[in-house]
């Protein structure tokens, strides 16, 4: 069965400009959290959503914001693009929230901002 | 705030050595995770433990879960260069969903 699949692989930005990402589960799994991995950070926890309602979110400013759609797709979106912004942007889904099922994470995007 | 530190950051054993990472909070967690990353890839998820004092073994790995749900180890037996990546360790509540507190992670690289 299809894994996580997270798009675009790569992408390079502008200060002050948007960008979406976008992430598609693993076919039946409802439940799907973003992550932003940097070398100074490591891993941290930006939202969770499930049947389109977002159930959890992290300590990041207003400029990041997701969505979920009726067919468990995901979005994130990113205003005002600052150069610490650039990170690896993790999607992982899982079958339901809770229950510690634990992640099928994607490859991420790797988001660069000059 | 959960924390969770990993140690240690960075390891470089030879092929066949016995290694030990270590994951460890002040905070309890309903459940404690395990992942490894390679480069340019997502992490992968290894076991979950979720009942202190909790023993799992996969093959050559051995995780173990603190009587207090507070730390976690894990354990290789035997590494082989196969083993090299970035181990995660993460921390899990039944109140926060799915939303896991992640260790800073040991890179692992082992040498043939």
């Amino acid at each position: 069965k299809a894994g996580v699949t997270q798009t675009p692989r790569y992408l390079i930005k502008t200060r002050g400009q948007q960008v979406t990402l976008s992430c598609s589960p693993i076919s039946g799994h409802r439940s799907v959290s973003w992550y932003q991995q940097t070398p100074g950070q490591g891993l941290q926890f930006l939202f969770e959503y499930f049947s389109e309602t977002q159930r959890n979110k992290g300590n990041f400013p207003g400029r990041f914001s997701g969505r979920q759609f009726s067919n468990s797709r995901s979005e994130m979106n990113v205003s005002t693009l600052e150069l610490g912004d650039s990170a690896l942007y993790l999607c992982a889904s899982s079958p339901l929230p809770g229950r510690n099922y634990g992640y099928t994470f994607g490859s991420g995007t790797r988001l660069t901002v000059v | 705030t959960q924390l969770l530190e990993q140690s240690p950051q960075f390891l470089s054993i030879q092929e066949g050595e016995n290694l030990t990472v270590y994951c460890n909070s002040s905070s309890v967690f309903s459940s404690l995770q395990w992942y490894r990353q390679e480069p340019g890839e997502g992490p992968v998820l290894l076991v979950t433990v979720v009942t202190g004092g909790e023993v799992k073994k996969l093959k050559r790995l051995t995780f173990q879960f603190g009587d207090a749900r507070k730390d976690s180890s894990l354990h290789i037996t035997a590494a082989q260069p196969g083993d090299t990546g970035l181990y995660l360790c993460a921390g899990g509540n039944n109140n926060a969903g799915n939303m896991l507190t992640f260790g800073g992670g040991t890179r692992l690289m082992v040498k043939p």
